[in-house]
């Protein structure tokens, strides 16, 4: 999606480091989702945030949403090998269909 | 298993074929969204459907069509297929179609074109 820009589009970290993806959008946001995927298998949703400043975590992983500066960020914290995967953001533009970032693969090694 | 189920897994066809591929939403989505997931393209938006009707369009070609059934399960036809076709296809769900409610994706059906 020319909408969703996600950086970094690839990370490699050793297991136990902190890491933090970016997801900045060009529009004007009707919320932010974040999905992590295994190669090749479905989407998994993560979080979703809707109002500026908010702020969600999921056992290790938290994500905040800036809605002035349109971005959001995902941060993993002691990350393990299970956290390996493509993270991809998604915002709901038109407040209706969803459109994503090309997605930041995560390689964590042992 | 999320609710959202996708047949078949996976497909094999040659070119200038035509194929379905079916998608039941989770039990009370009325949205069902299809989207194309490529190597060079990643996840592209095509089309979604609310309660039977099309709502938004987005990079669907001419040669795709989807409709929703009374059952709210919906079929998406790949015709006069091309090798470029070849692709993760997934299907999503949810309650709305508009606002925050999220998206539930289904394991999606691997369709290679030979």
């Amino acid at each position: 999606s020319q909408e969703l820009e996600q950086s970094p589009q690839s990370l490699i970290v050793q297991e136990g480091k902190n890491l933090t993806i970016n997801c900045t959008s060009s529009k004007t946001l009707y919320g932010l989702y974040w999905y992590k995927q295994k190669y090749g298998e479905g989407l998994i949703f993560l979080m979703m945030l809707q109002k500026g400043g908010e702020e969600k975590s999921h056992e290790k992983i938290t994500a905040k949403l800036d809605e002035k500066k349109q971005q959001s960020s995902l941060h993993i914290t002691a990350s393990q090998p299970s956290h390996a995967g493509i993270y991809l953001c998604g915002a709901g533009y038109n407040n209706n269909d969803m459109r994503f970032g090309a997605g930041t693969r995560l390689t964590v090694k042992p | 298993d999320s609710g959202v189920t996708q047949t078949p897994k996976h497909l094999i066809t040659a070119t200038g074929q035509r194929v379905t591929l079916r998608c039941s939403p989770r039990s009370g989505d009325l949205s069902v969204y299809w989207y194309q997931q490529s190597l060079d393209q990643g996840l592209q938006f095509l089309i979604q459907y609310y309660n039977g009707e099309e709502r938004a369009k987005g990079n669907i070609l001419e040669r795709f069509s989807a409709q929703q059934f009374p059952d709210l399960h919906s079929e998406l036809n790949l015709s006069s297929l091309e090798l470029g076709d070849s692709a993760l296809y997934f299907c999503a769900s949810r309650f709305g179609d508009r606002g925050g409610y999220g998206y539930t994706f289904g394991s999606g059906t691997r369709l290679t074109v030979v």
